[in-house]
Order: C-alpha cells, then structure tokens, then sequence
C-alpha cells in the first residue's frame, strides 16, 4: 500500500529564514506533486515532479525529487507571510488512476 | 478558467439521513475523485471513476457510495449518516494524460448531528 509521510506537520518560521518540509513515500512512484491550501480553500497545484533529481522552482519554493530515496523536499527561502499555507504532497502511478496525499504541513509565517 | 464545482459549500444533516454530495467539472476529464479531509490525516481517498458508470474504491470506502451516470458529474452518496462523517469533502478531476496534478473544487464542509 503506497503511503505518504511528510514533516514536520506545524511549522512556525520567522519571516526571512529558510526551511524545508520533507515529503517520504512508501512506493515506487511516477510523479510526485506538491499542492498549497489557504484556510477555507481549496487545493492549487504547485509543482509536478516526474523524474529523479527533478528541480522546480516558483519564486521563494524550490521542491526537489529522489526517486532513489523515496523522497521530495519543498524548500522555503527567505520566508514572507503570504507563504502561510498548509502544504500537502502527493504521489501516483500513471497506470493508477489515484493519488495519495502526506497529512499535511501547516506553516506559519511571523513577522 | 477550468473548473470543479461542488454544489454546497456547507452541510449539516442529521444522523441516519441520505446525503448527496455533488460535483461537476467542465474539462472534460475522464477521472474524478473523491476525497475527505480531516486534521492530521491529510486527504483520504474515498472512491474515484475512470469513466462513466466505472467507480473504484479508495482507501475509506465504508458508508459511501458513488454515482457516475455522466462523465462531468460524480456524486457521493452517504446511504446513513453517522458523525464520523463530518468532515470536509473534496472532489477532483484529471486526465489520465494531464501532469498537472488534480483540479479540485472548493470543498462541501459537511456536519452530522
């Protein structure tokens, strides 16, 4: 059974420092996704990443891929408020047809 | 601009009712899904449809059940609702040959009392 693992869960960072969430997966897989969720709202895809040391970046988030190792990163730079969000990532099989989903990172942004 | 509608934005049954959750999209995807999201647990998958009148099951699919009579429209169907069955309900779509990830619709905040 696939499963998702991703921390930390809670994240509170200052405005301006850097961190990175973590996303484990229990199965091979062909593409992995992050996703944000704004409370209230729902999810807006992020990035898709389809192969092995895939590198995506969109302004102050970069997300990186080892298939090798099972794991994405999401990595925050130079945090600012507006990145205050809950972010999920996801996985599935092209031949599938389903995606399963980390619990979820709720990150709070301070100034 | 695409989109994956769901009809209520928020619910509130009581227990032992029928419940109908809908969900229509209108970029023609083959696939639908449907999802509950609780605090922790991130999204479960409860049933999804590869096409029209096809329905499988997800990881929850205990006291639900799906519709896919047309291939923009999935519905979840809550035969008798308890209250563990209150949380947020998502739908989503996508192409079997899309890498864009789901679309999904705004979610149905559905409580049972």
């Amino acid at each position: 059974e696939l499963k998702v693992e991703q921390n930390p869960l809670f994240l509170s960072m200052q405005e301006g420092k850097n961190y990175t969430i973590y996303c484990n997966y229990s199965t091979t897989s062909d593409r992995l996704y992050w996703y944000r969720q704004d409370p209230g709202k729902s999810l807006e895809s992020l990035f898709v990443l389809l192969s092995n040391g895939a590198v995506k970046q969109e302004g102050r988030l970069m997300a990186s891929l080892d298939t090798k190792a099972r794991l994405s990163t999401l990595h925050i730079t130079a945090a600012v408020h507006d990145l205050s969000a809950t972010y999920f990532c996801a996985v599935d099989k092209i031949d599938n047809n389903d995606m399963r989903f980390g619990a979820g990172t709720r990150l709070t942004v301070k100034p | 601009d695409v989109k994956v509608t769901q009809s209520s934005r928020y619910l509130v049954k009581r227990t032992g009712e029928k419940v109908f959750l809908e969900c229509v999209q209108d970029m023609d995807h083959e696939n639908m899904f449907w999802y509950r999201q609780d605090p922790g647990l991130g999204l479960r998958l409860i049933y999804f449809s590869y096409d029209v009148k096809m329905k499988e099951k997800g990881d929850i699919p205990e006291g639900y059940s799906v519709s896919r009579e047309k291939k923009e429209r999935f519905s979840l169907i809550l035969e008798s609702a308890s209250t563990n069955q209150t949380s947020m309900y998502l739908c989503a779509s996508s192409s079997p040959t899309t890498f864009y990830g789901y679309t999904f619709g705004s979610g149905t905040r559905l409580t049972v009392v």
